[in-house]
Parts: structure tokens; sequence; C-alpha cells
């Protein structure tokens, strides 16, 4: 079975300081890998994805993510923080390629603070 | 919010009433999906369709049910029997390469209100 944890409900990084919101992920074969934004109201936006190849993944607006095999994890970064980047932050992973579902962590709540 | 339109975006139920959720998309997209939000448990599974009149169950379908006549449209069903209803819906659709699904794209949602 496969599953993904956001360790973190909420985290809270001042404007202009590097921000990291952390995810684990456990499956049985290649992991498939993705974060979604979610503003108030709204549906999820996709920001990037792991497939495979280079372990450091960019996305939109400025996110990057990198993935470790050896530790399981596929952390979402930004170099420098904007207040407009507040939002709930999901991972999702899937086994493999096909068709399999995704599963959805449990969502990250990013506070930037100005 | 892509190409995917869900309405409406507010609906009040009352107790035994059965409703349905529209969900559309001019993505040209060969999976959808539909899952529920609630809040501290992230997005669950209730179904998803690969391909037009087939449509499979997800973690969460008891209560629900979904048709696929149409390769733009998936509409999902809360019937009386779902006892907990109040939430927030969503759809989503993805396009489908060499047997692979990929990132998927979500419309705007629907919050469904039991009275």
């Amino acid at each position: 079975a496969q599953s993904v944890a956001q360790p973190e409900d909420q985290v809270n990084v001042a404007e202009g300081n590097p921000l990291t919101v952390k995810c684990t992920y456990s499956v049985s074969g290649n992991p498939y890998l993705f974060w979604y934004v979610q503003y108030p109201n709204r549906g999820l936006q996709f920001l990037l994805k792991y497939i495979t190849g280079d372990n450091l993944v960019k996305g939109s607006y400025g996110f990057e993510a990198e993935f470790n095999k050896s530790q399981t994890s596929f952390h979402l970064k930004k170099p420098s923080a904007l207040v407009s980047d507040s939002a709930l932050y999901f991972c999702a992973v899937r086994d493999g390629g096909g068709y399999q579902k995704v599963t959805f962590g449990t969502g990250t709540k990013l506070q930037v603070i100005p | 919010d892509g190409g995917i339109t869900q309405s409406p975006k507010y609906l009040f139920r009352k107790e035994g009433q059965n409703v349905t959720l529209s969900c559309e998309q001019n993505l040209n997209h060969d999976a959808m999906y539909w899952y529920r939000q609630d809040p501290g448990q992230g997005l669950r599974l209730i179904y998803y369709s690969q391909i037009v009149n087939d449509f499979q169950k997800g973690d969460i379908a008891e209560g629900y049910s979904v048709s696929r006549e149409k390769k733009e449209s998936f509409p999902l069903t809360v019937t009386s029997a779902q006892k907990n209803p109040t939430a927030f819906y969503l759809c989503a659709s993805s396009i489908i390469v060499g047997g692979t699904s990929n990132e998927q794209f979500f419309g705007p949602g629907t919050r469904l209100t039991v009275l």
C-alpha cells in the first residue's frame, strides 16, 4: 500500500526567508510524486512532479522539490518566501506508472509573515 | 482552475435528499476524479473514471454514485445513504499518456452543507 506523510500541520516563515515543507512517502515500486497548492475555497493547483531523472525538480512560482530515495522524502522548497505563498500545500504519491490512484497527504498550511 | 468547471459553488441539502454535483472539463482529458475534502484529512477519492461509460470506486464510494456518459462530463450524486455529506467536493481530470495518468487539474470545488 502507498502512503504519504506531511509531518507539519503548519509552517511559519518570515517573508524573504527560505521555506521548506516536508513530505515523506512509502511505496513498493517507483514513486511518482506531486506537489499541489490550494488557496482558500479554491481547487488545487499543480506545482511540480517527480517521475524520473534529476532529483531536483523545478516547478511553478519559484518552487522546487528534492527527491531523496534513501530518506523517502520529497520536500518542497523555495529560496525566498512571499506573503502570497501563504496557502495549503499537499504532497501526493502514486506507486509506479500505469493507472493507479494517487494518495494525498493531509496538507501543510504555510503562513508567510510580513 | 483551468478548464474544469463545477457547479454549483454552494449547495444546501436537506436530510433524505439526493443532490447532484456537476463537473465539466474542456481539456479533452481521459480520466476524471471526484474527491472529498474535510479539514485535517486531506483529499479522499470517491470515484474515478478512465474512459467513457466506465468508472471505479475509490476509497469512500458508499453513499455516492457517478456516471460518465460523455468524455467531458462526470456528475456526482450524493444520495441519502451518505450519512455525513457536509464537505468540500473537488473534481479533477488528467491526461493519460502511454497508459500512465499524469498530474491532475482541479475544478474550483462545491461546498455541500446538510441542513
